[in-house]
């Protein structure tokens, strides 16, 4: 089934550095969301982009998806260590915009 | 503005009980989703419910069932509980039509219920 992946894995950075995270798929999509998790807690939505959409920015976050190679990236400026979380990609592929398909996510360290 | 609420938030039963989670979507949202995190399989989809009807199902057994009332409160339950049925359960609403404060298409989580079976 349709689902994204996520790379890398893990991530560790210094407080002040960018962090990158990217998301693979395989079929197309209605959308694409990000969110954040910490530790095993409830998700906050970061930020949606629509297929037909090729950059969005929300404050430190800036994310860019290219439909032609079926990959996305989460770019985090000037990372915090309250950055530090679990964060996923999910995809909704039309039909319901309430069914998400997520990847396993990336977590990301942010040492102080 | 009240978020999603789940309850209990922590939950321990025994194999072969049976166990309902509550979920109270943001006012005014008809959408209400319920997805099951574990480590193994991270998140996946259980079921929507859109003014009282399920919409979309995922790949779960029928031992997985919910339902939502007309005050858009949801309700999921467990029957025959299995060791792998220990998870995080999450609930997400979505306003379920456009316009309003809240984005139709994205979905806001609730803070989950940690389910143990022993």
């Amino acid at each position: 089934s349709q689902q994204g992946e996520e790379d890398p894995q893990a991530l560790s950075i210094q407080e002040g550095e960018n962090a990158t995270m990217n998301c693979s798929y395989k079929t197309s999509i209605n959308n694409l969301q990000w969110y954040r998790q910490n530790s095993g807690r409830g998700l906050v939505h970061l930020i949606l982009i629509r297929s037909n959409e090729r950059e969005k920015h929300s404050g430190r976050l800036r994310v860019t998806l290219d439909t032609s190679k079926k990959s996305s990236s989460l770019l985090i400026t000037a990372s915090r260590a309250a950055d530090t979380a679990s964060y996923f990609c999910a995809l909704n592929s039309g039909g319901s915009n309430y069914k998400l398909t997520f990847g396993k996510g990336t977590l990301l360290t942010v040492n102080p | 503005k009240a978020g999603v609420t789940q309850t209990p938030r922590y939950l321990i039963k025994t194999r072969g009980q049976q166990v309902t989670l509550s979920c109270s979507p943001i006012s005014g949202h008809r959408s209400v989703s319920w997805y099951q995190q574990t480590p193994g399989q991270g998140l996946q989809f259980l079921f929507e419910y859109f003014s009282e009807t399920q919409r979309n199902k995922g790949n779960f057994p029928g031992r997985f069932s919910g339902r939502q009332f007309s005050n858009s409160r949801s309700e999921m339950n467990v029957s025959t509980l299995e060791l792998g049925d220990s998870a995080l359960y999450l609930c997400a609403s979505s306003p379920g039509l456009a316009g309003g404060p809240y984005d139709q298409e994205t979905q806001y989580f609730g803070p989950g219920t940690r389910l143990l079976v022993l």
